[in-house]
């Protein structure tokens, strides 16, 4: 089992231009997760799921899209990207609630 | 609003010592509390949780006291070996109301040799 996977993990956009980041889960999970840390921050829920289909708001959703098409995936889309949105982005998944989450290994996002 | 407050920052031990971590949280709705360990360059993952239940859970080295009354949960990892180095999370959630975990901002340990 590959568990949490994120593509690329890598990426340096300008501003303005979109981008779409992509979690993969091989666990048949029903929820998954979206997270950014920055330094000092700890890690801020963007956008989860409870299950395909369906998407919820976290603490921080705004100026982010996501899909939830396939169980086995999460993707996170930056329509317009910002400076404010350089960060490390973490996906993470778990069967239910009361399951640990695991964590994808992260993409460093830096938008100049 | 921060539901979740974690000290300090950042930590410095020396191999063999005791490493305490702090967190104090809002909600009196929260009803579980797992601690996450990340190493540089990689994602979290979760070390040891406890429910309200219990005072006290042992794993190993690392040790989570909870007092309930205080709304304050603390890690301590006896014995600190560099390997611990690391940055800890502690985080909080209502399981029985759907919600999702609320993170710390993280606690930077460097256990010197």
């Amino acid at each position: 089992n590959a568990g949490v996977t994120q593509t690329p993990k890598f990426r340096v956009l300008k501003t303005g231009q979109s981008m779409t980041l992509l979690c993969a889960q091989d666990m048949n999970h029903e929820y998954m997760y979206w997270y950014r840390q920055d330094p000092g921050m700890g890690l801020r829920l963007i956008h989860y799921s409870v299950g395909e289909g369906t998407t919820a708001k976290g603490e921080v959703p705004d100026g982010y899209n996501v899909s939830r098409l396939k169980k086995q995936n999460f993707l996170l889309g930056l329509e317009s990207a910002a400076p404010s949105q350089t960060s490390v982005y973490f996906c993470a998944s778990n069967k239910d609630r009361r399951d640990t989450q695991y964590f994808g290994p992260g993409t460093r996002l830096t938008v100049l | 609003q921060q539901q979740v407050k974690q000290s300090p920052q950042s930590l410095i031990v020396q191999k063999g010592g005791i490493s305490i971590i702090n967190c104090a949280y809002e909600n009196t709705a929260f009803d579980y509390f797992p601690w996450y360990q990340q190493f540089p360059g990689k994602g979290p993952a979760l070390l040891i949780a406890i429910r309200p239940d219990v005072s006290e859970k042992k794993e190993g080295r690392f040790t989570i006291s909870f007092n309930k009354s205080a709304k304050q949960f603390s890690l301590h990892i006896m014995d600190s070996q560099p390997g611990d180095s690391a940055t800890y999370f502690c985080a909080a959630s209502w399981l029985g109301g759907y919600s999702t975990l609320t993170f710390g901002k993280g606690t930077m340990l460097l256990v010197s040799p």
